[in-house]
């Protein structure tokens, strides 16, 4: 059962544009959302995450908005840039006796043309 | 910092025999480890969670026989996949808690399991 969607697999946005990726979950008891950025072939990178207690976290080029009513979060890239271009993961923790583990999206796969 | 390495990158075996795989934060102690599985362009599985000097806590459907966790200590946990097959064949990937906030995990460059 996917607990976090990403519904879209794939985003082309043109350089200098503002890139908006997706993400919803279903799972209430998450408290903490994630962004994680993968090159094939390579881990994932950590970009930026969120507290389910905000609503926007911003870092440099990097803003995610949670709306918890709609379990709905999205990471807003501006301006995008051609280097931007990889799989973005949504994932969402709650903390278990295990500690906070992640439930992942399926990725969108971003590709930022000049 | 929070950088976490695994070893080796890629590797290929056959069928039957069993393979470890290692995972390690450089600096930082890591009190809980995951690993995950990744088939191609599909999510990231979580397989296990392994906290240092403890049992590993496996996902449903993972079968803890096969795949081995062991969290010798702060900095290394390994996962060795025993009697390896083919449908064993995968992309496997560590992340290591403890390097920044409570929840979030920093992930290994990942190791590419074949199996013939």
């Amino acid at each position: 059962d996917q607990q976090v969607k990403q519904n879209s697999p794939s985003l082309s946005v043109q350089e200098g544009r503002i890139s908006i990726l997706n993400c919803d979950y279903t799972n209430s008891m998450f408290d903490y959302f994630l962004w994680y950025k993968k090159y094939p072939a390579e881990g994932p990178t950590f970009l930026i995450s969120i507290s389910s207690i905000k609503d926007k976290n911003e870092d440099g080029r990097f803003t995610v908005f949670l709306n918890k009513s709609a379990k709905h979060l999205s990471l807003h890239i501006v301006p995008s840039q051609p280097g931007d271009s990889a799989v973005y993961f949504c994932a969402a923790s709650a903390y278990s006796n295990s500690g906070y583990a992640l439930n992942f999206g399926k990725g969108t796969s971003l590709l930022v043309t000049p | 910092g929070a950088v976490v390495s695994q070893h080796p990158s890629w590797v290929i075996c056959k069928s039957g025999t069993s393979v470890k795989i290692e995972c390690r934060s450089l600096d930082f102690q890591a009190t809980t480890m995951f690993w995950y599985r990744q088939f191609p362009k599909q999510s990231l599985m979580l397989m296990a969670t392994s906290n240092e000097g403890s049992k590993a806590t496996y996902e449903q459907g993972v079968e803890k026989d096969k795949f081995l966790i062991n969290h010798a200590s702060l900095t290394l946990s390994t996962l060795t996949v025993t009697s390896a097959h083919p449908e064993d064949s995968s992309f496997y990937i560590c992340s290591a808690g403890g390097g920044g906030a409570d929840y979030e995990q920093y992930f290994g460059p990942g190791t590419r399991l074949t199996v013939t």
